[in-house]
Formats: structure tokens, C-alpha cells, sequence
């Protein structure tokens, strides 16, 4: 079965850290671009960042830019999300997305949900 | 940033309506946009890609239509299963940007 699994998610003070994991199965991994996407209670989906297949190339969005940083080892079929100097702006649940070229994301993680809370 | 701007926010219809969901996107984005289905506490799921492209498994009652910068979604007749909230997404450039969401309800 093709999926998605995120974990790392939890409450974390204002200016604290956080890294995300994505274990991904039943596809192979190192073919694919990644993707985070998140979305806060209540609120909308926004994309957050994204990743080439070998992990060369990287792209965020401007609101965490500096912050956070994508990653993956292929060895291990992991996407990672490394969060620093939170706010509480980025309480969400953060999913993570396969991206098909002409698909889109097609497969998507049951989400991590991330607090950032004093 | 691309914008897409999407209609109506709320709508609330019965089951055997047809309903449309509008999203607009504020340049050129070459087809490249998706229509996904989210249901409280779950993830998206992929409907249409390519603007029109009916993902596997998606039923027939979904469609998906482009006229320039103007991108539909149809349901051709309601379903229980279908009261959830849908998004568009351009994938044409990023930072991709998606639509705010629009939420169907039961009338």
C-alpha cells in the first residue's frame, strides 16, 4: 500500500524547535519531489515547502523562510521538516505530499499536528 | 504570488444537485491546477488534476472544466459522501497557492 506517515509533531514554546518526519511506503521514494503543505484550525491549506528527488534543490515559502528547512535521506525513505524559532503563526497541522509531475500531489499523510504555545 | 480565488465560501445544497465551485487564478497557469476533497480531520484527497483529469478511483460525478484563468468543478449529483470542503491548487509556479476552501453542506 502507498502511504504516508508523519510524526514529530507536539506543543513547543515561542522561539523553540521542532523536526517533522515523513516515513514514506509502497512506492519508491527517491523518484519523487516532496512536499509540505500545512493548515492552521480552522483555516485553509498552504503550501510550505518542497524538495527534488535527490534532495539538491529546495523551495519554501516566504513566511518560513530562515526557519524551517526540508531534508530527506532516501536510504531511509524519510522527508524531514526541521523547524526553528517557532511563532505561534505556525500552529497547524502539517501534512506531508508526493508531488507526480501533471498529477500534483497525489498521495498525502494523515497530518502531524504542531502547537506553539507559552 | 499567483492568487486563486475561489467561490463561493459556503454552499448548501441536497443530495441529487448538480453543484459548481469557481476558482480563478490571477495569471495564466497553463492547466496546471487540482481540485481536492478534505473531510473533517482528514487529509486532502486528489480529485482532478490537469484542470480536467479525473484521478483513479474518483467517481464519474466529478468533473473538472477551464475556460483561460476561470477553472469549474462540477458534481453531477450530490452524494452523501460528497458534503465536505474542496480546494482548487495551481501547481503552474510556486510558492503554490490554493484557494480558500469552499465547504458544501446539507440543505
Amino acid at each position: 500500500e502507498v502511504q504516508l506517515v508523519e510524526s514529530g509533531g507536539g506543543l513547543v514554546q515561542p522561539g523553540g524547535s521542532l523536526r517533522l518526519s515523513c516515513v514514506a511506503s509502497g512506492f519508491t521514494f527517491s523518484s519523487y519531489w516532496m512536499h509540505w503543505v500545512r493548515q492552521a484550525p480552522g483555516k485553509g491549506l498552504v503550501w510550505v515547502s518542497r524538495i527534488n528527488s535527490d534532495g539538491s534543490s529546495t523551495s519554501n515559502a516566504d513566511s518560513v523562510k530562515g526557519r524551517f528547512t526540508i531534508s530527506r535521506d532516501n536510504a531511509k525513505n524519510t522527508l524531514y521538516l526541521q523547524m526553528n524559532s517557532l511563532r505561534a503563526e505556525d500552529t497547524a497541522v502539517y501534512y506531508c505530499a508526493r508531488y507526480q509531475p501533471f498529477y500534483g500531489s497525489d498521495i498525502w499523510g494523515q497530518g502531524t499536528m504542531v502547537t506553539v504555545s507559552s | 504570488d499567483m492568487q486563486m480565488t475561489q467561490s463561493p465560501s459556503t454552499l448548501s445544497a441536497s443530495v441529487g444537485d448538480r453543484v459548481t465551485i469557481t476558482c480563478r487564478a490571477s495569471q495564466s497557469i497553463s492547466s496546471w491546477l487540482a481540485w481536492y476533497q478534505q473531510k473533517p480531520g482528514k487529509a486532502p484527497k486528489l480529485l482532478i488534476y490537469k484542470a480536467s483529469s479525473l484521478e483513479s478511483g474518483v467517481p464519474s460525478r466529478f468533473s473538472g472544466s477551464e475556460s483561460g484563468t476561470e477553472f469549474t468543478l462540477t458534481i453531477s449529483g450530490l452524494q452523501p459522501d460528497d458534503f465536505a470542503t474542496y480546494y482548487c491548487q495551481q501547481y503552474n509556479s510556486y510558492p503554490w497557492t490554493f484557494g480558500q476552501g469552499t465547504k458544501v453542506e446539507i440543505k
